[in-house]
């Protein structure tokens, strides 16, 4: 099946710094790709969706200016997280819809996940 | 997203067959059911999607109802790797995720 790889897949940064993720899909080009985050013994939350040369349309109260999306290629989405605090500690994944499907109705393939933890 | 409710927790023996339950009335006609699940830590594995037909694949297969108010999710022989939080979302364009059912396969 399709993969996609997040990077890294944890990272432990100092309050007030800025950590970036990476999220790469390894063997098909991604037109969208979607960011989740996900609190101990929570579900996943979706955070925004990242759309290939456009600017990422963010889900209710997550905050633009903190979580900065990039997505300049069909395989690469990159989220940072800046002016990271504890409260940003989370789980962060990552996913893409293989375009091999259709559009609106294929499956979306997961990453691994990045573990952050802010001191 | 059309809203999805799935019972919390479930057990199943090793080797039985495990069939999990999800009631989404709310689904409207043009939304697929997705079944995903997630073992600890781990991101979440796609399973199988299905519109109105029934389907099945390597790893499990599909029932919806006919009304498509509801699914079932059959793990035909559970073996004790299946066991993770099963997610039932139905959705269009976009998968948003509720809480989950943790399947734990008992030996």
């Amino acid at each position: 099946g399709a993969v996609v790889s997040q990077h890294p897949s944890w990272v432990i940064c100092k309050s007030g710094t800025s950590v970036k993720i990476e999220c790469r899909s390894l063997d098909f080009q991604a037109t969208t790709m979607f960011w989740y985050r996900q609190f101990p013994k929570q579900s996943l939350m979706l955070m925004a969706t990242s759309n290939e040369g456009s600017k990422a349309t963010y889900e209710q109260g997550v905050e633009k200016d903190k979580f900065l999306i990039n997505h300049a290629s069909l395989t690469l989405s990159t989220l940072t997280v800046t002016s990271a605090h504890p409260e940003d500690s989370s789980f962060y994944i990552c996913s893409a819809r293989s375009p091999r499907v259709n559009a609106n109705t294929g499956e979306l393939f997961f990453g691994e996940g990045s573990r952050l933890t802010v001191l | 997203d059309a809203k999805t409710t799935q019972p919390p927790s479930m057990d199943c023996a090793e080797g039985r067959a495990a069939n999990l339950p999800c009631n989404h009335s709310t689904i409207s006609g043009n939304e697929y059911v997705y079944w995903y699940r997630q073992i600890h830590s781990q991101g979440p594995q796609y399973i199988i999607h299905g519109l109105k037909n029934n389907e099945t694949n390597e790893m499990a297969s599909l029932i919806i109802t006919e009304d498509r108010k509801s699914s079932t999710l059959i793990l035909p022989h559970a073996t004790l790797r299946d066991t993770a939080v099963y997610y039932c979302i139905a959705s269009g364009s976009r998968l948003t995720f509720g809480e989950g059912t943790q399947l734990t396969v008992n030996p």
